[in-house]
């Protein structure tokens, strides 16, 4: 069974660009999350889909971030204008139920580097 | 809200030592604990939970007990490897709470 992939492994472009990461989650998984990881700092939650739903977003940090899931599918984040404190890892989990009870599956992350 | 307290890294053991990896936790509702790895150049992974105050879990040799009363789930390794050279991340229950994980480097 293929596992959780991100597209792509690494991003780097210039302030004031745009990015699109993808992520597609384990098959049949409804759960999907986002998070980041900056500057080796502590991993932070971004948001959460059930299916082709925002459940929570809370965690994203302005409008220039932007997470679809049409379909229910694979997920995009893109970020609109990047600016340089957007540089980190980037990683989508799936999960087969949420709310924090049970394991996540985690990708191997995008490393986004904004010049 | 939810928090977690982990051990700051690096950690730098000799093959074969003793590793604790200290996680404290200020969390509400849900029960389970985890404890996940990731290894050099890969995503993270679950290595073990507990789902339950006074539950062990156990994985690969690991083992961290969830203590209610201590707000405890300290993760422990009796003969650490050099293959166990990953950073290691205490998530609580709660909302998708990672931290900034500890990492562990194992000299042979």
């Amino acid at each position: 069974e293929a596992g959780v992939t991100q597209f792509p492994s690494h991003s780097v472009i210039e302030k004031g660009q745009t990015v699109t990461l993808r992520c597609d989650p384990i098959s049949g998984h409804d759960n999907l999350y986002w998070y980041r990881r900056v500057m080796g700092k502590e991993i932070k939650f971004l948001l959460h889909f059930v299916k082709e739903s925002k459940q929570d977003e809370s965690g994203m940090p302005n409008n220039r971030f932007l997470a679809e899931r049409t379909g229910g599918t694979y997920s995009t984040l893109k970020v609109q204008p990047a600016e340089l404190e957007d540089s980190g890892v980037y990683f989508c989990a799936s999960s087969e139920t949420g709310g924090g009870y049970n394991e996540q599956f985690f990708g191997p992350g995008t490393r986004l580097t904004v010049l | 809200g939810d928090s977690v307290t982990q051990m700051e890294g690096p950690v730098t053991l000799s093959e074969e030592a003793f590793l604790t990896i200290n996680c404290t936790y200020t969390a509400t509702g849900y029960p389970s604990l985890f404890w996940y790895v990731q290894y050099p150049g890969e995503g993270l992974q679950l290595l073990l939970k507990a789902t339950k105050a006074d539950d062990k879990g156990s994985n690969k040799g690991f083992e961290a007990t969830y203590r209610k009363e201590t707000t405890s789930f300290h993760l422990e390794k009796g003969s650490v490897q050099v293959s166990d050279s990953a950073v290691y991340f205490c998530a609580p229950p709660g909302k998708f709470y990672f931290g900034s994980g500890t990492k562990l480097n194992v000299k042979p």
